[in-house]
């Protein structure tokens, strides 16, 4: 079956440091990934997605590129920020095309948290 | 954006109650909703999917007698947590698929049940 696994926090950083958080899965055909991002109090937003090989995803300065070949999806920023602090987790779907329509399975979750 | 709230956010019961937690798709309506578990330290499992109007799937080693789930308007699905015990303290997640568009999954902010 599908699985996703991430790398084990808590991540600690100092502002404006770099971020990289591992992420591998195992997935029969052609899944899209995905990085969601909970804040504290908060739901899990979407904060990145990439739909097929080589495909990089981004926003808000994070960035993700789907590689077939490792079947990584390392979630990565250049300098991160106090506001950045929140649990991240990598995601995986089983329906390829980019829509998050099917069943999503999740890494076990990482948190960050940044220091000013 | 779409919202999807949960309530209530947390709920503490005695073993052998009942616990009904709601999730309302706030501005939208969503034909499909998901109800996600989620142990301290662990991803989020997939217990069930629930489109409107017709029973719910259960993903397998999932109790359907114990997480009664009802999804009787395209706004509104409940879960309903029967004859709680102790093991059932859980942060249970709800996201909401919308009708049109991407079908991107929208998530509720969670509800932490403590069984006492």
């Amino acid at each position: 079956g599908n699985s996703v696994t991430q790398m084990e926090g808590p991540v600690t950083l100092s502002e404006e440091a770099f971020l990289t958080i591992n992420c591998t899965y195992t997935a029969t055909g052609y899944p899209s990934l995905f990085w969601y991002v909970q804040y504290p109090g908060e739901g899990l937003q979407l904060l990145l997605k990439a739909t097929k090989a080589d495909d990089k995803g981004s926003n808000k300065g994070f960035e993700a590129t789907y590689r077939k070949e490792t079947t990584s999806f390392h979630l990565e920023k250049g300098s991160v920020q106090v506001s950045d602090s929140a649990v991240y987790f990598c995601a995986l779907s089983d329906h390829a095309g980019g829509t998050s329509y099917g069943k999503l399975t999740f890494g076990q979750g990482t948190i960050l948290t940044v220091h000013p | 954006g779409a919202v999807v709230s949960q309530h209530p956010s947390r709920v503490i019961c005695k073993s052998g109650t009942s616990v009904k937690i709601e999730c309302r798709s706030l501005d939208f309506q969503a034909t499909t909703m998901f109800w996600y578990r989620q142990f301290p330290k662990q991803s989020l499992m997939l217990m069930a999917t629930s489109n409107e109007g017709s029973k719910a799937t259960y993903e397998q080693g999932v109790e359907k007698d114990k997480f009664l789930i009802n999804h009787a308007s395209l706004t509104l699905s409940t879960l309903t947590v029967t004859s709680a015990h102790p093991e059932d303290s859980s942060f249970y997640i709800c996201s909401a698929r919308g009708y049109r568009g991407t079908g991107e999954l929208f998530f509720g902010e969670g509800s932490r049940l403590t069984v006492l």
